[in-house]
């Protein structure tokens, strides 16, 4: 098992460009998740999703958009980049409310 | 959005010593998690903990839900060169959030 997957690993992006950055997880798991982590500042939820077909917001969403149409992937798309959404992004999946798996992370530098 | 008050924010110990870090909060939580992360990479899940005064151990690490349900604390005997990393905690309240503390930056010198 790969178990959870980011690409890419790193993107450097203008403001105002768009981008979607994939999640796959190998593990049948239920719940995904999205987060960014910023220097200080821990890990912060953006968007999470229950199941195929559902998603919601969470702590930090403004900015974000995201997808979940088949239930191993779950995209997460920035239609027009800021310098302030600059940072390491994190995808996790779940069997429930619980454990979570984190993937290796991508980073992302708005310019 | 919901604060996890992580201490301390970094500790540079000698192989060889016990540490101990701990995680506050203002809400009660039902569920804490301690995470590692090391450079590059993403969190890895190292204790659950699921009902308050829980004590669990893995391995050289021990961590306990605090009998307020408000905090939990993380102690690491005998460190090691691979200690080394940033140590997260995490807590649910209800529902499918975690809210993650701010790191604790671990640095064991040989």
């Amino acid at each position: 098992n790969a178990g959870v997957t980011q690409t890419p690993k790193f993107r450097v992006l203008k403001t105002g460009q768009s981008m979607t950055l994939l999640c796959a997880q190998d593990m049948n798991h239920e719940y995904m998740y999205w987060y960014r982590q910023d220097p200080g500042m821990g890990l912060r939820l953006i968007h999470y999703s229950v199941g195929e077909g559902t998603t919601a917001k969470g702590e930090v969403p403004d900015g974000y958009n995201v997808s979940r149409l088949k239930k191993q992937n779950f995209l997460l798309g920035l239609e027009s980049a800021a310098p302030s959404q600059t940072s390491v992004y994190f995808c996790a999946s779940s069997y429930g409310a619980g454990q979570q798996y984190f993937g290796p992370g991508t980073r992302l530098t708005v310019t | 959005g919901q604060q996890l008050n992580q201490s301390p924010q970094s500790m540079f110990i000698q192989e060889g010593e016990d540490v101990s870090m701990n995680c506050t909060s203002s809400s009660i939580f039902n569920t804490w998690l301690w995470y590692k992360q090391d450079p590059g990479e993403g969190p890895v899940l190292l204790i659950a903990l699921y009902k308050a005064g829980e004590l669990t151990s893995n391995g050289r690490l021990t961590a306990q839900f605090g009998i307020t349900r408000k905090d939990s604390f993380l102690n690491i005997s005998a460190s090691i060169p691979s200690d080394v990393g940033i140590y997260f905690c995490a807590g649910q309240r209800t529902g499918n959030q975690f809210y993650f503390g701010t790191g604790t930056s671990l640095t064991v010198i040989p």
